[in-house]
This record gives structure tokens, C-alpha cells and sequence, in this order.
């Protein structure tokens, strides 16, 4: 399979946890999108790569959050002393290269803190 | 206002239906629109992009009415299949970023 994967797929953790969530895009796509989606709820921008560079965070994604895509191939989302308002679908996202490239999603991350 | 607005539904149509989901979205300046198809608990696919007046693929139609700012989206046939939810998207206008902006959501269920 050549698509969008995620891992882990289910994370469980208690309030005020750390979690890492990672995410490899389809090869040699240069973005690379990262939103988060609520029960009801349409996905939300958080952030966007381009190769290694982190170009746009939404105000959605406060200082506990971090993410980063070291070699412009994988990246990782970390949410720093998880609050029980995260638990959310982490999706990730990559396209070509350009804005008006097709964004293709992975299965996503589904979080619940306790 | 939302950047973009769906009616969530509900929808419960039966086979064989038709059936049409209205999106509006607030930025004029807005040029390029999608329909993505989200499974239950599964990531959201692209069903259609419309860059201009319309589009159609088989079963479904994509209209664009740009002076009232709304998107439709006109299933006809419907199957059980399509049971799912409909996401409107239009991709943001203020950075080349190509960060989309969800509605959110309208769902569909189609009865035997």
C-alpha cells in the first residue's frame, strides 16, 4: 500500500500525558497537512510542510502542540500534557507540491484521554 | 459567519432517490471547491472538484453558483453505498499553503 499511513492508529493516555503521533506521506509528496476532526465536526487545519520547512500554524495549535518533519520525508505531531479537550482524530495529509495539489489523507490517529 | 456552511442532515433517503446537499461559503474571492466522501470512522476521500460552473461524474453533479456563493452536490440513483458523510471543502485564498477549509459534514443514509 502506497497511500498515507499513520501510527499508532488508537492512542489511549491519561490527562497530562505526553503523546508522539506519527505520519509518512505517500513518496515524494513535498506537503505535508496535519488537522484534527471532532465527533460532528468537519477536519480542522493545524499546521502544513513543505519538504522540512513548517510554513503555517493554525491558532488551533497552541504551545502544547509541536510538530515537526525532520528529513522532509515522515513527520510527527506531539501533544505535550494532553488535556481531555484533544481527544480528536489526528488526520495527516500530503499532496505534490503544489497549493492546488490533490491532498490524499491517512487513516488518521484517534486519541481519547482520559 | 463559518468560512464554509453545511446542513449536517441527517439525510435518510431510499434506494433508488435522488438527493442534494447545498454548501455555502464566504469568500468571494473563493475559486476552486471539492466534495470529499468521509466513511464512518475513515479518512475523508476526494469525490469531485469543481472549478467552474459544474461537474459531473456518473451519478453525481457538482454545481457552482458563484454570485450566491453556494455549492450543491446531486447524487441520483442512490445506493446503499452511498451511505456516508459529504464534506464540502474550498481551499483557503489567503496563502499559496493550500490549507482546506471543511464544512462540516452532511450526512447521508440510504435505506433498502
Amino acid at each position: 500500500d502506497t497511500g498515507v499511513s499513520q501510527d499508532p492508529r488508537h492512542k489511549i493516555t491519561k490527562r497530562g500525558q505526553n503523546v508522539t503521533f506519527r505520519c509518512d506521506p505517500i513518496s515524494e509528496h513535498n506537503r505535508l497537512y496535519w488537522y484534527r476532526q471532532t465527533l460532528g465536526q468537519g477536519p480542522e487545519f493545524l499546521t502544513y510542510f513543505q519538504n522540512e520547512a513548517q510554513l503555517e500554524k493554525s491558532r488551533l495549535l497552541s504551545d502544547r502542540f509541536s510538530a515537526e518533519r525532520p528529513k522532509g520525508s515522515f513527520s510527527t505531531l506531539e501533544i505535550q500534557r494532553t488535556e481531555q479537550g484533544d481527544s480528536a482524530m489526528y488526520l495527516c495529509a500530503s499532496s505534490l507540491g503544489s497549493a492546488t495539489d490533490t491532498q490524499y489523507f491517512g487513516p488518521g490517529t484517534r486519541l481519547t484521554v482520559l | 459567519r463559518k468560512e464554509v456552511e453545511q446542513d449536517p442532515g441527517p439525510f435518510n433517503v431510499p434506494e433508488g432517490a435522488t438527493v442534494a446537499f447545498n454548501c455555502t461559503y464566504s469568500n468571494s474571492a473563493s475559486q476552486s471547491f471539492f466534495w470529499y466522501r468521509q466513511d464512518c470512522r475513515k479518512e475523508p476521500k476526494l469525490l469531485m472538484s469543481v472549478y467552474s460552473s459544474g461537474n459531473e461524474d456518473g451519478r453525481f453533479t457538482a454545481q457552482l453558483n458563484r454570485a450566491s456563493q453556494y455549492i450543491s452536490l446531486l447524487i441520483r440513483d442512490s445506493k446503499l453505498s452511498d451511505s456516508a458523510t459529504y464534506l464540502c471543502v474550498v481551499p483557503s485564498i489567503y496563502n499559496q499553503g493550500g490549507k482546506l477549509i471543511f464544512g462540516q459534514g452532511t450526512e447521508l443514509s440510504v435505506k433498502p
